[in-house]
């Protein structure tokens, strides 16, 4: 069955710090993993999108890195703000292209705190 | 361009009222979703249409459900009658391919 697994469901961290967040998944055929930032009250944002070649990619203090061997993802966030409190959803699109086939993870919930 | 724009942002009826959720999705895009998300079973395809035409419509839970897409500005997802366990927030997103979804803000129902 095709799921996509995150952890931890929740976590707290104090500003300034560095944290990570996983994602495994069992999703086959693989296409490409995103990472999404929904903020409270708001629709998800795209932060980046991964395809199966690609193992490290960054936005700002945003590092996503994918292990297509061990199906396993994570995001990386450098120097936390509190503007960086939000769910963080991990997406996995199979094989075929078709958005219809978007497998969602519940997301992580990430409180800044100062 | 605004984005994807969704109306109401909140809705409160009664179970057994009609529901009708709007969304204009961004100009140009070809592909329309809606989504509903709770807590309990997070982010859920309902429908997506591509080009005004629904293409997969398996995650729509029940034939209370129903959504329409009449032209590429304009879309409704209907809900009759609703109940209680239709609360949640339901987004719309667009896409002009296959790799990046804009989602709206959201319509937050609740069902009495």
């Amino acid at each position: 069955k095709n799921q996509v697994e995150q952890s931890p469901q929740s976590l707290i961290i104090l500003e300034g710090k560095n944290c990570t967040l996983q994602c495994n998944y069992t999703v086959s055929p693989f296409s490409n993993l995103r990472w999404y930032k929904q903020d409270t009250g708001r629709g998800p944002v795209s932060l980046t999108i991964m395809t199966f070649s690609e193992n490290t990619k960054s936005n700002g203090r945003y590092t996503a890195t994918l292990d297509a061997d061990t199906k396993q993802s994570s995001l990386h966030i450098t120097a936390s703000q509190l503007s960086d409190s939000a769910s963080y959803i991990c997406v996995v699109l199979t094989y075929g292209g078709s958005q219809g086939n978007l497998i969602f993870g519940k997301g992580t919930k990430l409180s800044v705190k100062p | 361009d605004a984005g994807v724009i969704q109306s109401p942002r909140h809705e409160v009826t009664e179970m057994g009222q009609e529901v009708t959720l709007r969304c204009k999705p961004i100009s140009g895009h070809n592909s329309l979703f809606w989504y509903r998300q709770t807590m309990m079973r997070g982010l859920e395809l309902l429908i997506y249409f591509n080009n005004n035409v629904p293409i997969d419509d398996s995650g729509m839970p029940e034939d209370r459900f129903s959504a329409k897409m009449p032209n590429a500005s304009f879309s409704t997802l209907k809900i009759q009658p609703s109940e209680p366990r239709d609360s949640a927030v339901y987004f719309c997103a667009s896409s002009p391919g296959q790799h990046y979804a804009f989602f709206g803000q959201g319509t937050r129902l609740t069902v009495v």
